[in-house]
């Protein structure tokens, strides 16, 4: 019963590289989202999906893009990136209703240098 | 624009003592509640929640309050143990299938022997 699946854990950037961050739900959940989650800021919404083909912006969507081609995966993509990205991503999945639980996965630990 | 306030940042308690983390939220269409609990190096985990038609939820040692006309909302954490150290985060939303969980900055909570 893997819930939802982060890769990688940990990664090191240098400033204007490029990557992808892996996000992977296994239980059918058509909602979405990434976070980011710096100190004393909590977490805040980066980009969100309510279904395959459909993505909308969160609180603070510069610089990331995703797709959303099949139910299960949600990548995260950083397509230049900056020193102000450093932080810890999560991603989550729940059933549709706003009112179902979030389930998020383990985080993805990213420093750019 | 923060919707959602949180405090205290960080509480230190004893072992046995109640811990209490307060929330304050703004945007009045928000109506539903959660509580999210997390470990260091792990995602949040869904705690407890409350919709605003009741004033007060408990589960086990847990428990939430509720005060609508306010715009507030706390934890309380009864017997606290060594094992409920962690992060704590409120957050609030719409029960709509497109809403977005909205979430404190975070309370850092200590339980000491």
């Amino acid at each position: 019963n893997a819930g939802v699946t982060q890769t990688p854990k940990f990664q090191v950037l240098k400033t204007g590289q490029s990557m992808t961050l892996q996000c992977a739900q296994d239980m059918n959940h058509e909602y979405m989202s990434w976070y980011r989650q710096d100190p004393g800021m909590g977490l805040r919404l980066i980009h969100y999906s309510v279904g395959a083909g459909i993505t909308d912006q969160g609180e603070v969507p510069n610089g990331y893009n995703v797709s959303r081609s099949t139910t299960e995966d949600f990548p995260l993509r950083l397509l230049s990136a900056a020193p102000s990205q450093t932080s810890v991503y999560f991603c989550a999945s729940r059933e549709g209703a706003g009112n179902q639980p979030q389930h998020f996965g383990d985080g993805t630990r990213l420093s750019i240098l | 624009q923060q919707q959602v306030k949180q405090s205290p940042q960080s509480l230190i308690v004893q072992k046995g003592g109640i811990s209490i983390i307060n929330c304050a939220y703004e945007n009045t269409a928000f109506d539903y509640f959660p509580w999210y609990q997390q470990f260091p190096g792990k995602g949040p985990a869904l705690l407890i929640a409350i919709r605003p038609d009741v004033s007060e939820k408990k589960e086990g040692r847990f428990t939430i309050s509720f005060n609508k006309s306010a715009k507030q909302f706390s934890l309380h954490i009864m017997d606290s143990q060594p094992g409920d150290s962690a992060t704590y985060f409120c957050a609030a939303s719409n029960t709509g299938t497109a809403s977005k969980l909205t979430f404190g900055t975070g309370t850092r909570l200590q339980v000491t022997l």
